[in-house]
This record gives C-alpha cells, structure tokens and sequence, in this order.
C-alpha cells in the first residue's frame, strides 16, 4: 500500500544531543512537510519542500533543519535538542501545494532526557 | 483572522448518539475545510473535507455541515461507537497556503 513511513517510532536522545527523524513515501508526492505536535495540542508546521525548494515557517527555530535528498525521503534533523523539543514529530505529504490533501505518516515521539 | 476557533474542547457522547463538533473563521478567502481523527500514538487521518461551494457533505456516518454566511463549520458524527473515540481537528486552507488547524476536541463515546 502506498503510505507515508517515519522510522523510528520512538526516539530518545540526550540534552544537546543532535538527533536525525525519517519520512519516506511511496505516494509519489511532490511536497513533504514536517509538523511537530505537543501533547493536547494541534500540529504546528515547521517547514516544508516543494520537490527540493525548502520553505521554512518563520517562526521555525534554527535548531531544526531538514534534507529532502530525493522524492521519496525527507530528514529532520534537531542540532541541539532541548526539554521543550519533546513532541510528536509529524511527516505529511500533498501531490501538489494546491492539492488540498494532506497524508500523514504515524509520526515520531521524541524523548528528551 | 488566520485562526480557526474549535469547540467544544472535550465531548462526551452515548454510544448510538449524535457527536457534533463546531469550528469556526475569519479568513473568508479559505477555500478548502477538512476535518482530521487522530488516534493516540498516530497521526492525524483525513476524514472528510469541504469546498465552501457545497452546504453540507456526508460520507457514511460522518458529515459536515457548513454556512458559509456565519463563517462557521462542523462535523456530525451520527450513530456515535465506542471506535470514534479520538481528537478531532477541524482545519482550514486557502490555495497553497498552509493548513490552519483548530485546538483540537477529544470525543469519547461510553458504550
């Protein structure tokens, strides 16, 4: 079935530790994006990829960074995670920025220790 | 005015009843409002959505009645089972812009 896949599942890191999360997608879709959501919250966008344009929320720490190096895979990459970056980290996918639907993938629980 | 206003935050229904959960906006350029279950641990799943052309949009249980003159939106959830237990997100769009989410509701349904 084609699906948006983030591995892996769980993830605990250290304080300033730097941490890689993962987005494949077998949909074919143009555009990736990246949501973090917090517990009892609505996801909130950090940024995300027209094919390779990068389009970062301006409200976006610079502590987060993201590689999309083909179609299929994206990388969020937090360079010093602190206690407040604990979240859901969410990969989303749309055939098009004007395609209105957006799929996504089950998402990633960051710890922070 | 890029806000969308969701409510109730928590809503507890009889299974069998009727769920409703309401939105509402200011940014009358948005043209597109999906509604998104998201189960605990998962990521939001895409439900039903809108075009402000339509009045109302039903897919088995679920339908969303929308006035466009109110500026107001909501999910009904009819014949409300225990399996519709989530948070629902209303959301809100215009054209390639970003999707403007709701706060969110935990609906449970006690069997």
């Amino acid at each position: 079935d084609a699906m948006v896949i983030q591995n892996p599942r769980y993830q605990v890191t250290q304080f300033g530790k730097p941490v890689t999360l993962s987005c494949s997608q077998t949909l074919n879709h143009n555009v990736m994006y990246w949501y973090q959501q917090k517990s009892s919250q609505a996801p909130k966008l950090l940024f995300h990829y027209y094919d390779k344009d990068f389009n970062n929320e301006a409200d976006t720490p610079d502590n987060f960074q993201s590689r999309r190096p083909n179609t299929s895979f994206c990388f969020l990459d937090i360079r010093s995670p602190g206690l407040g970056d604990a979240a859901m980290y969410l990969c989303a996918t749309s055939l098009g920025q004007t395609s209105y639907e957006q799929y996504f993938g089950p998402g990633t629980r960051l710890t922070v220790t | 005015q890029q806000q969308v206003k969701q409510s109730p935050q928590s809503l507890i229904v009889q299974k069998g009843g009727i769920s409703i959960i309401n939105c509402a906006y200011e940014n009358t350029a948005f043209d597109y409002f999906p509604w998104y279950q998201q189960f605990p641990g998962k990521g939001p799943a895409l439900l039903i959505a809108i075009r402000p052309d339509v009045s109302e949009k039903k897919e088995g249980r679920f339908t969303i009645s929308f006035n466009k003159s109110a500026k107001q939106f909501s999910l009904h959830i009819m014949d409300s089972q225990p399996g519709d237990s989530a948070t629902y997100f209303c959301a809100a769009r215009r054209g390639a812009q970003k999707l403007v989410f709701g706060q969110g509701t935990r609906l449970t349904i006690n069997p």
